[in-house]
């Protein structure tokens, strides 16, 4: 079975860091280009960064510009996003996603992992 | 930066009702918009991919169309499963802020 699973996410304060992980199986992970998506409660999608398939380019938000690091080892079939100097509007459910080759539809999402920045 | 508009925010509709859910782009994207439906507590599915492509194993009813700047997801025939939250994507980056279909 194709599959993303995140985990990783938690309560975290203010300042803090935290790294979150993206588990992949049933396909060629180091064939895809893989992207993280935010959601803050209650609110709408919000991409957050990507990399591709052989982790020598990314790009991220401007929200998250030099705070988020997204990076991969295709030897783990693992996607991370080591997060720092969280801000409490960071807080949202943050979902890996495979990026289909040709048209960038994301195909595969995994179930989301939470993560809280507060005091 | 593109930014993606959709209206309306919020719709309210009846089972068998026909939907349509607009998506503007602030510049022309040719065809890269995708279609996703998000139910409460779980991951965005894709529905639509190129503007107008079916994703396999969804249903007939729903229907992209589209090109440049404005685009829409048609939903020919509402069902109870349809309620739910739709995005569009500029693929593969900005999203709209969603469309909230509800029964009326």
């Amino acid at each position: 079975e194709v599959q993303l699973v995140e985990s990783g996410g938690g309560l975290v304060q203010p300042g803090g860091s935290l790294r979150l992980s993206c588990a992949a199986s049933g396909f060629t992970f180091s064939s895809y280009w893989m992207h993280w998506v935010r959601q803050a409660p209650g609110k709408g999608l919000v991409w957050v960064s990507r990399i591709n398939s052989d982790g020598s380019s990314t790009s991220y938000a401007d929200s998250v510009k030099g705070r988020f690091t997204i990076s991969r080892d295709n030897a783990k079939n693992t996607l991370y996003l080591q997060m720092n100097s969280l801000r409490a509007e960071d807080t949202a459910v943050y979902y890996c996603a495979r990026a289909r080759y040709g048209d960038s539809a994301f195909d595969i999402w995994g179930q989301g992992t939470m993560v809280t920045v507060s005091s | 930066d593109i930014q993606m508009t959709q209206s309306p925010s919020t719709l309210s509709a009846s089972v068998g009702d026909r939907v349509t859910i607009t998506c503007r782009a602030s510049q022309s994207i040719s065809s890269w918009l995708a279609w996703y439906q998000q139910k409460p507590g779980k991951a965005p599915k894709l529905l639509i991919y190129k503007a107008s492509s079916l994703e396999s194993g969804v249903p007939s009813r729903f229907s992209g169309s589209g090109s440049g700047t404005e685009f829409t997801l048609t939903i020919s025939s509402l069902q109870p499963d349809d309620f739910a939250t739709y995005y569009c994507q500029h693929s593969p980056w900005t999203f709209g802020q969603g469309t909230k279909v509800e029964i009326k």
